[in-house]
């Protein structure tokens, strides 16, 4: 399977400010998605990263609080903006649609995020 | 959308025995199922899947069963070992994007040695 590279790993952020995600694939890979993780809880998908185009967030989700970039097929971000400490979670990038992995998805090891 | 319901949240069993968890699905277009196995602060991991042109698959200890006119499947875990303690999620999605998926709220599997 590819190796997918999340970083930062954990991060303590203040209320207000912004992080950014960075996931990183070893293989070109059709598709890249984000999902969040609550404490105990399921993921929850944020939105589909779409190499060179906006984008497509579900429900309850809006760019301006989750910018994403895809600048390639190995490679892209998720920012929380404006953070609260409602926003504290982890948060997960997935691939699929690789070589190897074909139509099955994977996950990065996530980045727990805790804002205070 | 898509729903996914997930039974039961908790499960305990003695090593040895057999674990069985359920899921049920809302949207008829799903055709890409999904089991996830996470351990306590790492990443969930494909253990095993099946779609909807097959009604069972086995790996080893892992079995999927699918019935698609009911919208359920399941996964069974026969052999419990210590090992298999974690938390499982069951999930559905539709098309190729296995990567878009709807997870189930997910299982607490304890085995007790």
């Amino acid at each position: 399977s590819a190796v997918i590279s999340q970083k930062p790993s954990r991060d303590i952020c203040q209320r207000g400010t912004s992080l950014t995600i960075q996931c990183q694939v070893d293989s070109q890979v059709t598709m890249m998605f984000w999902y969040r993780q609550q404490p105990g809880q399921s993921l929850t998908l944020i939105a589909t990263a779409n190499q060179g185009s906006e984008a497509t967030y579900e429900s309850g989700f809006v760019i301006d609080k989750f910018p994403i970039s895809r600048p390639n097929l190995t490679f892209s971000t998720l920012t929380v903006s404006n953070m609260s400490p409602e926003d504290s979670s982890i948060y997960l990038c997935s691939v699929s649609g690789g070589k190897a992995e074909g139509t099955e998805a994977f996950f990065g090891q996530g980045t727990r995020l805790t804002v205070v | 959308g898509e729903n996914v319901e997930q039974h039961p949240s908790t499960l305990s069993v003695q090593e040895g025995d057999s674990a069985v968890i359920k899921c049920t699905y809302s949207d008829s277009a799903s055709n890409y199922f999904p089991w996830y196995k996470q351990e306590l602060g790492k990443r969930p991991q494909l253990i095993i899947d099946i779609r909807s042109n097959v009604g069972e698959k086995k790996d080893q200890r892992i079995a999927v069963t699918l019935n698609k006119t009911a919208k359920h499947f399941s996964l069974h875990i026969t052999e419990t070992q210590p090992e298999d303690s974690a938390v499982y999620f069951c999930a559905a999605s539709k098309g190729t994007n296995a990567g878009k998926s709807t997870f189930g709220d997910g299982t607490t599997l304890t085995v007790k040695p």
